[in-house]
């Protein structure tokens, strides 16, 4: 069964970088058969598509984040980490990191989020 | 890129049916058959309930449907049930090779 898992750091102050880490378990995150994502959500608001990797590497960003956004992969540690660079009381938000299969184009798998707040 | 559109709530009896709309572009919906739908429960993770406009996942109930014609994807819910009781959101890759979220529907079982 495979299993996904946000760690980091709950709090951040403004204009600092948010760093999130996804460990997976239970697949390999070399396979190359899937995509891995992050997605977020502030308290009461809907769902924001962040970005996303493959395990070569190769990414893609939500333009509307895409100057602020680093997403990379460590397969040695089957973990893939997120940066968000300075980042405001509006980044407060449940951040997922979820697994997309390559030739589809659903998220199968998801997290179980972790909520981190930007607050001096 | 502009968030899908879906209403902001739903009700509906135990036992009716339920459609939850969710619009977008010909970027979007209308390009793809790759719309998904996702059931959230207060404090959960989403979980996928339909893949690819209309495709069912293992363990999800028949209950679920999905369609689409034109920019306009639905969800529907049949028999509703206590437990159908969430947040529902709608997905769409795009054409510019990203993934566009609804705003969200909250599902009210009166």
């Amino acid at each position: 069964q495979v299993q996904l898992q946000e760690s980091g750091p709950g709090l951040v102050k403004p204009s600092q970088t948010l760093s999130l880490t996804c460990t997976v378990s239970g697949d390999s995150i070399t396979t190359g058969t899937y995509y891995w994502s992050w997605i977020r959500q502030p308290a009461g608001k809907g769902l924001e598509w962040i970005g996303r990797i493959y395990s070569s590497g190769s990414t893609k960003y939500n333009p509307s984040l895409r100057s602020r956004v680093t997403i990379t992969v460590d397969t040695s540690m089957s973990q893939f980490s997120l940066k968000l660079s300075s980042v405001a009381a509006a980044d407060t938000a449940v951040y997922f990191c979820a697994r997309v299969p390559s030739f589809d184009r659903f998220f199968d798998y998801w997290g179980q989020g972790i909520l981190v707040t930007v607050s001096s | 890129q502009s968030a899908l559109t879906q209403p902001a709530s739903v009700s509906g009896s135990p036992g009716q049916s339920i459609t939850i709309s969710c619009t977008g572009t010909n970027s979007d919906v209308g390009g793809y058959d790759f719309v998904s739908w996702y059931q959230q429960n207060p404090g959960k993770a989403p979980k996928l309930m339909i893949s690819e406009v209309s495709n069912r996942p293992s363990g999800v109930s028949d209950r679920f449907s999905g369609s689409k014609s034109g920019n306009t994807a639905s969800l529907t819910i049949s028999g509703l049930q206590a437990e159908d009781e969430a947040d529902y959101y709608c997905s769409s890759y795009t054409s510019i090779s990203t993934w566009v979220f609804g705003g969200g529907t909250r599902l009210t079982v009166l």
